[in-house]
């Protein structure tokens, strides 16, 4: 099983300013990574798959890079409805597809 | 647009059956392998369940085999689960969650969810 890691934890950021988020794959998932936004007592979001690919009506200030097993997503300019939990999840080696643990952005 | 409604959800004592259902719509239901994903409280995500556009094919968590069976009607566009030997650690929201790929090319992550309903496990 490919255990997902992120980092940090926790994430506490200003409004406009900009958040850089990590995950980590136990082994290579090639370019096969997605991000979620979570909201309080809402369903996941997609962001991106792909590693780097916005889905349908993601906004430009969400980006995600890397391959391999070190992935990062990056929101410029933050806005208020960017706070949230954001998962990763790998989809290259599966049974299991495995998630990250997730990261809380906060405001600051 | 796409909408996924599931329903079903409710507390059941530990080594009861439960059985949650999740309607789709806006977009054709049998060419897309569907996903029951879960949340426990204030927890992450765990895919439990995957079957594929015609039903033939489904994986499963380890942590659900066994007790867990995912199913659909194609016909109804309605993905079911059904779940018995409920323990206090399956409580959680159950989401239901759509494939992004085509017929027999499933992407294996999840384009959309629907609101999820609670399973409380629970004497």
């Amino acid at each position: 099983e490919i255990v997902m890691t992120q980092s940090p934890a926790f994430l506490s950021v200003s409004p406009g300013e900009r958040a850089t988020l990590s995950c980590r794959a136990s082994q290579s998932v090639s370019s096969n990574l997605a991000w979620y936004q979570q909201k309080p007592g809402q369903a996941p979001r997609l962001l991106i798959y792909g590693a780097s690919t916005r889905a349908t009506g993601i906004p430009a200030r969400f980006s995600g890079s890397g391959s391999g097993t070190e992935f990062t997503l990056t929101i410029d300019s933050l806005q208020s409805e960017d706070f949230a939990v954001y998962y990763c999840q790998q989809y290259n080696n599966w049974p299991p597809i495995t998630f990250g643990p997730g990261t809380k952005v906060d405001i600051k | 647009q796409v909408q996924l409604v599931e329903s079903g959800g409710g507390v059941v004592p530990p080594g009861g059956s439960l059985r949650l259902s999740c309607a789709g719509s806006g977009f054709t239901f049998s060419g897309h392998s569907m996903n029951w994903v879960r949340q426990a409280p204030g927890k992450g995500l765990e895919c439990v369940a995957i079957i594929s556009d015609d039903g033939n094919i489904a994986f499963y968590a380890d942590s659900v085999k066994g007790r867990f069976t995912i199913s659909r009607d194609n016909s109804k566009s309605s993905l079911f689960l059904q779940m018995t030997g409920l323990r206090a650690e399956d409580t959680a929201i159950y989401y239901c969650a759509k494939d992004p790929g085509g017929p027999y090319l499933p992407l294996y992550y999840f384009e959309s969810w629907g609101q999820g309903t609670l399973v409380t496990v629970s004497s």
